[in-house]
């Protein structure tokens, strides 16, 4: 069971701004904790994308960018392209559990 | 550039165990903790394991406490889960995956993943 909750799955038209959102508590979250950002495409391990809650690893393309407010994160990808079509995970850590921790994972669509 | 290769996985019938290995390079392994993650068929990522670089101390998800056992030799720089009474729910693909420093609790690198299917 995620301790962190993201929508299902978010679907946008190339060219377009899509956004998500990773909720958490404030045992994780809201207790300070980074938030990082993982791109799984098919088939594939996961990557990272963001970390620290808005930095980009050097190769990442700046259509991707995160936030954090509160108990709650940000992914958002302008410029949606055909490649972007993947799996995201957002990932911090929880003092309450001593663990680390994943969101349940979103699908982007590009239509 | 770093590499994490992970082996040792298969078919196992439920209660029998396994151990899976990822060996490491292109890094310092000795100063960064590991951790092992794993993704169930068609199903989100799970964070089993992990390790600190600077005494070797331990951290298990609940699903797995008792059961795995995770290690590091750092003369062979390699990790190691070592996995006992396994059960139908453990089948997943488990990922190696090296945190950003000790305990810094981000993964930037991960290998390719290990196919673990426990079944009668």
């Amino acid at each position: 069971q995620s301790v962190l909750t993201q929508p299902p799955s978010v679907s946008g038209a190339p060219g377009q701004r899509v956004t998500m959102s990773c909720t958490g508590s404030s045992s994780n979250i809201g207790a300070g904790y980074d938030v990082h950002w993982y791109q799984q495409l098919p088939g594939t391990a996961p990557k990272l994308l963001i970390y620290g809650n808005i930095n980009r690893p050097s190769g990442v393309p700046d259509r991707f960018s995160g936030s954090k407010s509160g108990t709650s994160a940000s992914l958002a990808i302008t410029g949606l392209q055909a490649e972007d079509e993947a799996d995201y995970y957002c990932q911090s850590y929880d003092s309450s559990l001593s663990a680390y921790v994943f969101g349940t994972g979103t699908k982007v669509t590009v239509l | 550039e770093v590499q994490l290769l992970e082996s040792g996985g298969g078919f196992v019938q439920p209660g029998g165990s396994l151990r899976l290995s990822c060996a490491a390079s292109g890094f310092t392994f000795t100063t960064y903790a590991m951790s092992w993650v794993r993704q169930a068929p068609g199903k989100g990522l799970e964070w089993v394991s992990a390790i600190r670089a600077f005494d070797s101390s331990t951290s298990y998800a609940d699903s797995v406490k008792g059961r795995f056992t995770i290690s590091r030799d750092n003369f062979k720089n390699t990790l190691y889960l070592q996995m006992n009474s396994l059960r139908a729910e453990d089948t997943a693909v488990y990922y190696c995956a090296k945190d950003d420093g000790d305990s810094v609790y981000l993964f930037d690198y991960w290998g390719q993943g290990s196919l673990v299917t426990v079944s009668s």
